[in-house]
């Protein structure tokens, strides 16, 4: 069974406009990292936050994690055409390299 | 550096028939990893490797699936025999120990089992 549980399913915004998509876990984690996936191509490492961490910045990514509600969230700000992708979160529980991805988010940017 | 490398890039057999899908990982990485992705299951680890060593195949689907990495730059998934069921994309990647598990992905497999 999955362990994260991304929403919306799909998401279409215009160019310029914020993007948020949600991630919730089901047990503890060691850290959770976001991933990008074009059509048709292998998933792109995004950013990581690790259990102790409660936000993380990277260029116009911002992840967020919520340990007590199991939860995360990234933010894309200003959106571009070439965010056009789909996005998975991904859990590791300590002591094991073990990844879960989540079921995904299909983020479509309209210029 | 080339990044994962995976042959073939498409693949289209028959049922019944043995298929062997390669993985090179980036040099310098001790962690390998098979996923298989459908849009019914979403992305699936099948097995994953450290040093060569299998330490965790909980997600082989069943005995027809074996893997193998006889050494640090090279590892291969085998089907046999393979069934329409097995169609999906398969992607191996890879990562280094104390790289917080970050994961470097190939460009994956298509395979399709007719």
């Amino acid at each position: 069974s999955q362990q994260g549980e991304e929403d919306p399913q799909a998401l279409s915004i215009q160019e310029g406009e914020n993007a948020t998509m949600n991630c919730s876990y089901k047990t503890s984690i060691n850290n959770l990292q976001w991933y990008r996936q074009n059509s048709g191509r292998g998933l792109v490492h995004l950013i990581l936050i690790r259990s102790n961490e409660r936000e993380k910045h990277s260029g116009r990514l911002r992840v967020t994690l919520d340990t007590s509600k199991k939860s995360s969230s990234l933010l894309i700000t200003a959106s571009r055409a070439a965010d056009t992708a789909s996005y998975f979160c991904a859990t590791t529980t300590s002591g094991t390299y073990k990844y879960i991805f989540g079921t995904g988010t299909r983020l479509k940017v309209l210029a | 550096d080339a990044g994962v490398i995976q042959s073939p890039r498409h693949e289209v057999t028959e049922m019944g028939q043995e298929v062997t899908l390669r993985c090179k990982p980036i040099s310098g990485h001790d962690y390998l990893f098979w996923y298989r992705q459908t849009m019914m299951r979403g992305l699936e680890l099948l097995i994953y490797f450290n040093n060569n060593v299998p330490i965790d195949d909980s997600g082989m689907p069943e005995d027809r699936f074996s893997a193998k990495m006889p050494n640090a730059s090279f590892s291969t998934l085998k089907i046999q025999p393979s069934e329409p069921r097995d169609s999906a994309v398969y992607f191996c990647a890879s990562s280094r120990t104390g790289r917080y598990n970050e994961q470097f992905f190939g460009p994956g497999t298509r395979l399709t089992v007719l």
